[in-house]
Order: C-alpha cells, then structure tokens, then sequence
C-alpha cells in the first residue's frame, strides 16, 4: 500500500513563528501536493510539485512556499504563521504526471497558530 | 478553470436507507471524476473514479457512481448505508495533474 507520512498530526504555533510541515512518500511517486481543508470550502490546493526542486502554485500559495530536495519528501513552510491559517493541511502524492492517477493522501496536520 | 458543486452540505439519512449524493462539475470536454471519502480524523480515501468506458462505475464499500456527460454530473449512491458510512464525502475533478476538489457532503447515518 501507499504510504503517505505527515510528521505531525497536531501543532500549536503561536503567530509571527515559523512553521515547517514535513511529508515523507514511500513508493517512488512523481508529483506531491500540499492542499488545505477548511469548512464549507472543501480542498484547496497551496503548490504541488513534479519532480524534485520543481515546484508550482496551486489556488492559495500566498503565505506559504514549499521544498522538495529529495523526490520523497516535501515540505511546507508558513515564513510568518498568522491565525487565518490556522487549518487541516493534507499532504498527497501519486505516480504519474498525467491525468486519471489516483491522488493518495496522508492522515493531516492540525495546525492552531494563537 | 475546472469547479466543482456539492449541492448537499450535509446529508441525514437512516441505516439501511439508500442514499445519493450529488455532484456536478463544469467542463464540457473529457474530464477524469473521483469521489473521495473522509472518515473522523483522517485523510482521504479514494472510494471510486470514472477515466472512461462504462458510465457506472463501482468502487469500495458497496458505492457505486453514474457518470452523465449531457447533464454534467458524477452522483453517488449506496442502496443501503452502514453507520460506518458516516463520513464526509468529496467529488473531485482533474485538471492537469492536479484535482479541483468540492466542497464536501457530510453523510450522517442514523441508527
């Protein structure tokens, strides 16, 4: 099975900190994503990647920049949190860069900035 | 840009009752669908995609989708919910290597 780790299932940040989300994939896939979940607004995606150090921006990349170094990782990084981005982050991955490929998804990271 | 319409914010519905929920997307051309579901606490799970081919589709846990080019739409149907059903649900349409995702129907089944 695919596995898709978030290192951290719940944070607390307090605003102005920076904070970094890390997403490992074991099965070699090519494209990740970093979406956010709020309610009533359902997934929106922050940046994907297709390869390693390429990155592109999704629907909200404002606040936000990301890093591949390595194909199985990729991170998320808030330079300055603030309470409006306080949400469910959902890091995801799948194989190909092509259309119909399953998106798997990891478990989620709650993140509260105060 | 591809936009997706979960009509349903929230769907109550008794067990052993069938249920539909509903989904509309906008291209007009060849699209890719997916239904994902959530259970509390979770991330996504894929339940069911339509590529090509038949306009039904099955996918896990008994859910079935009906692909309908003319009207737009990838509804989803079970004709006998579980209270493990209880979960949200999220149509999902691709759009390059990305997918644009609704904004969810949360199913609540009822003893």
């Amino acid at each position: 099975d695919v596995k898709v780790t978030q290192s951290s299932r719940y944070l607390v940040k307090r605003t102005g900190e920076k904070v970094f989300l890390e997403c490992v994939q074991d099965m070699d896939h090519e494209n990740m994503f970093w979406y956010r979940q709020d309610p009533g607004l359902g997934l929106r995606l922050i940046y994907f990647s297709y390869d390693v150090k390429m990155k592109e921006k999704g629907d909200i990349p404002e606040g936000y920049s990301v890093s591949r170094e390595k194909k199985e990782r990729f991170s998320l990084i808030l330079e300055s949190a603030s309470t409006n981005q306080t949400s469910m982050y959902l890091c995801a991955s799948s194989l190909f860069q092509g259309m119909g490929d399953t998106i798997y998804f990891g478990e989620g990271s709650w993140l509260t900035v105060v | 840009a591809q936009s997706v319409t979960q009509l349903d914010s929230q769907v109550p519905v008794f067990e052993e009752a069938p249920v539909e929920l509903r989904c509309n997307y906008s291209s007009s051309v060849s699209v890719y669908l997916f239904w994902y579901v959530q259970y509390p606490n979770q991330g996504l799970q894929l339940l069911l995609k339509y590529l090509s081919g038949s306009t039904l589709v099955k996918g896990i846990n008994g859910f079935e989708a009906e692909f309908n080019k003319s009207q737009t739409s990838f509804h989803l149907r079970k004709p006998s919910v579980h209270i493990s059903d209880t979960a949200e649900y999220f149509c999902a349409v691709s759009e390059g290597d990305k997918l644009i995702f609704g904004t969810g129907t949360r199913l609540q089944v009822f003893p």
